[in-house]
């Protein structure tokens, strides 16, 4: 089984700081990997994804993966509490899932 | 465009029984995955499927779970008998293709309690 590990939190910051969340994974044969957001009681959604080494950005998204430590991370800049949720982080082989951080954004 | 239909959307049945969950992937997309979400952890994958094949079922405990997906198109997945550890959400997904950069698209999910 393909490892996928996240720290499950909660993660707590405040608004408008940058919430960071990583992930590593045991398989150097992923070549890339998704991020999901969870809502409580909903289904994942897709917020970026990123195949080559370094930074991907899409608004106030960040993600950066770095292949040689195995290591990928989500930042979110100036964070809402609408981004209040689980993220997920996965690799495409049957898009094998970590067990999610859940981020909580206070007011 | 419709999303991933999934029914029922909630489902109560008492250990031993069986129960049957439906998925209608997106129009046109050949692939589709079954995934159990226990509470406080990440989906967890049953089985894909390639149009009517099955691609990955190597988590899929095929003494009480079997799914099918006949046609190519919908898909069943059932329990039969239930556990109480099968309390979970059922999550259908789909995407265009098997690709490994494809974007899944996620179907509400069923929610199923095993008293």
């Amino acid at each position: 089984q393909k490892e996928v590990e996240q720290n499950s939190g909660p993660l707590s910051v405040p608004e408008g700081a940058i919430a960071s969340l990583n992930c590593t994974y045991s398989d150097r044969g992923s070549q890339s990997f998704f991020w999901y957001r969870q809502y409580s009681g909903k289904s994942p959604e897709l917020i970026m994804f990123i195949y080559s080494n370094g930074d991907k950005e899409d608004g106030r998204f960040t993600a950066q993966l770095n292949k040689a430590s195995q290591y990928v991370s989500l930042l979110i800049r100036d964070s809402q509490p609408s981004d209040s949720a689980t993220y997920l982080c996965a690799a495409p082989h049957a898009l094998n899932f970590g067990k999610g951080t859940s981020l909580l954004v206070t007011p | 465009e419709a999303g991933v239909a999934q029914s029922p959307r909630y489902k109560i049945i008492e250990k031993r029984q069986s129960v049957a969950f439906w998925c209608n992937p997106i129009s046109g997309h050949a692939t589709l995955y079954w995934y159990q979400q226990i509470l406080g952890q990440g989906p967890k994958l049953l089985i894909q499927f390639q149009n009517n094949g099955v691609v990955d079922d190597s988590q899929l405990p095929k003494d009480r779970f079997s799914a099918e997906r006949l046609k190519g198109v919908d898909s069943t997945l059932k329990i039969q008998p239930a556990k109480l550890e099968d309390s979970a959400v059922y999550l259908c997904a789909s995407t265009i293709s098997g690709q490994g950069n494809s974007e899944q698209y996620f179907g509400p999910g069923t929610r199923l309690t095993v008293t």
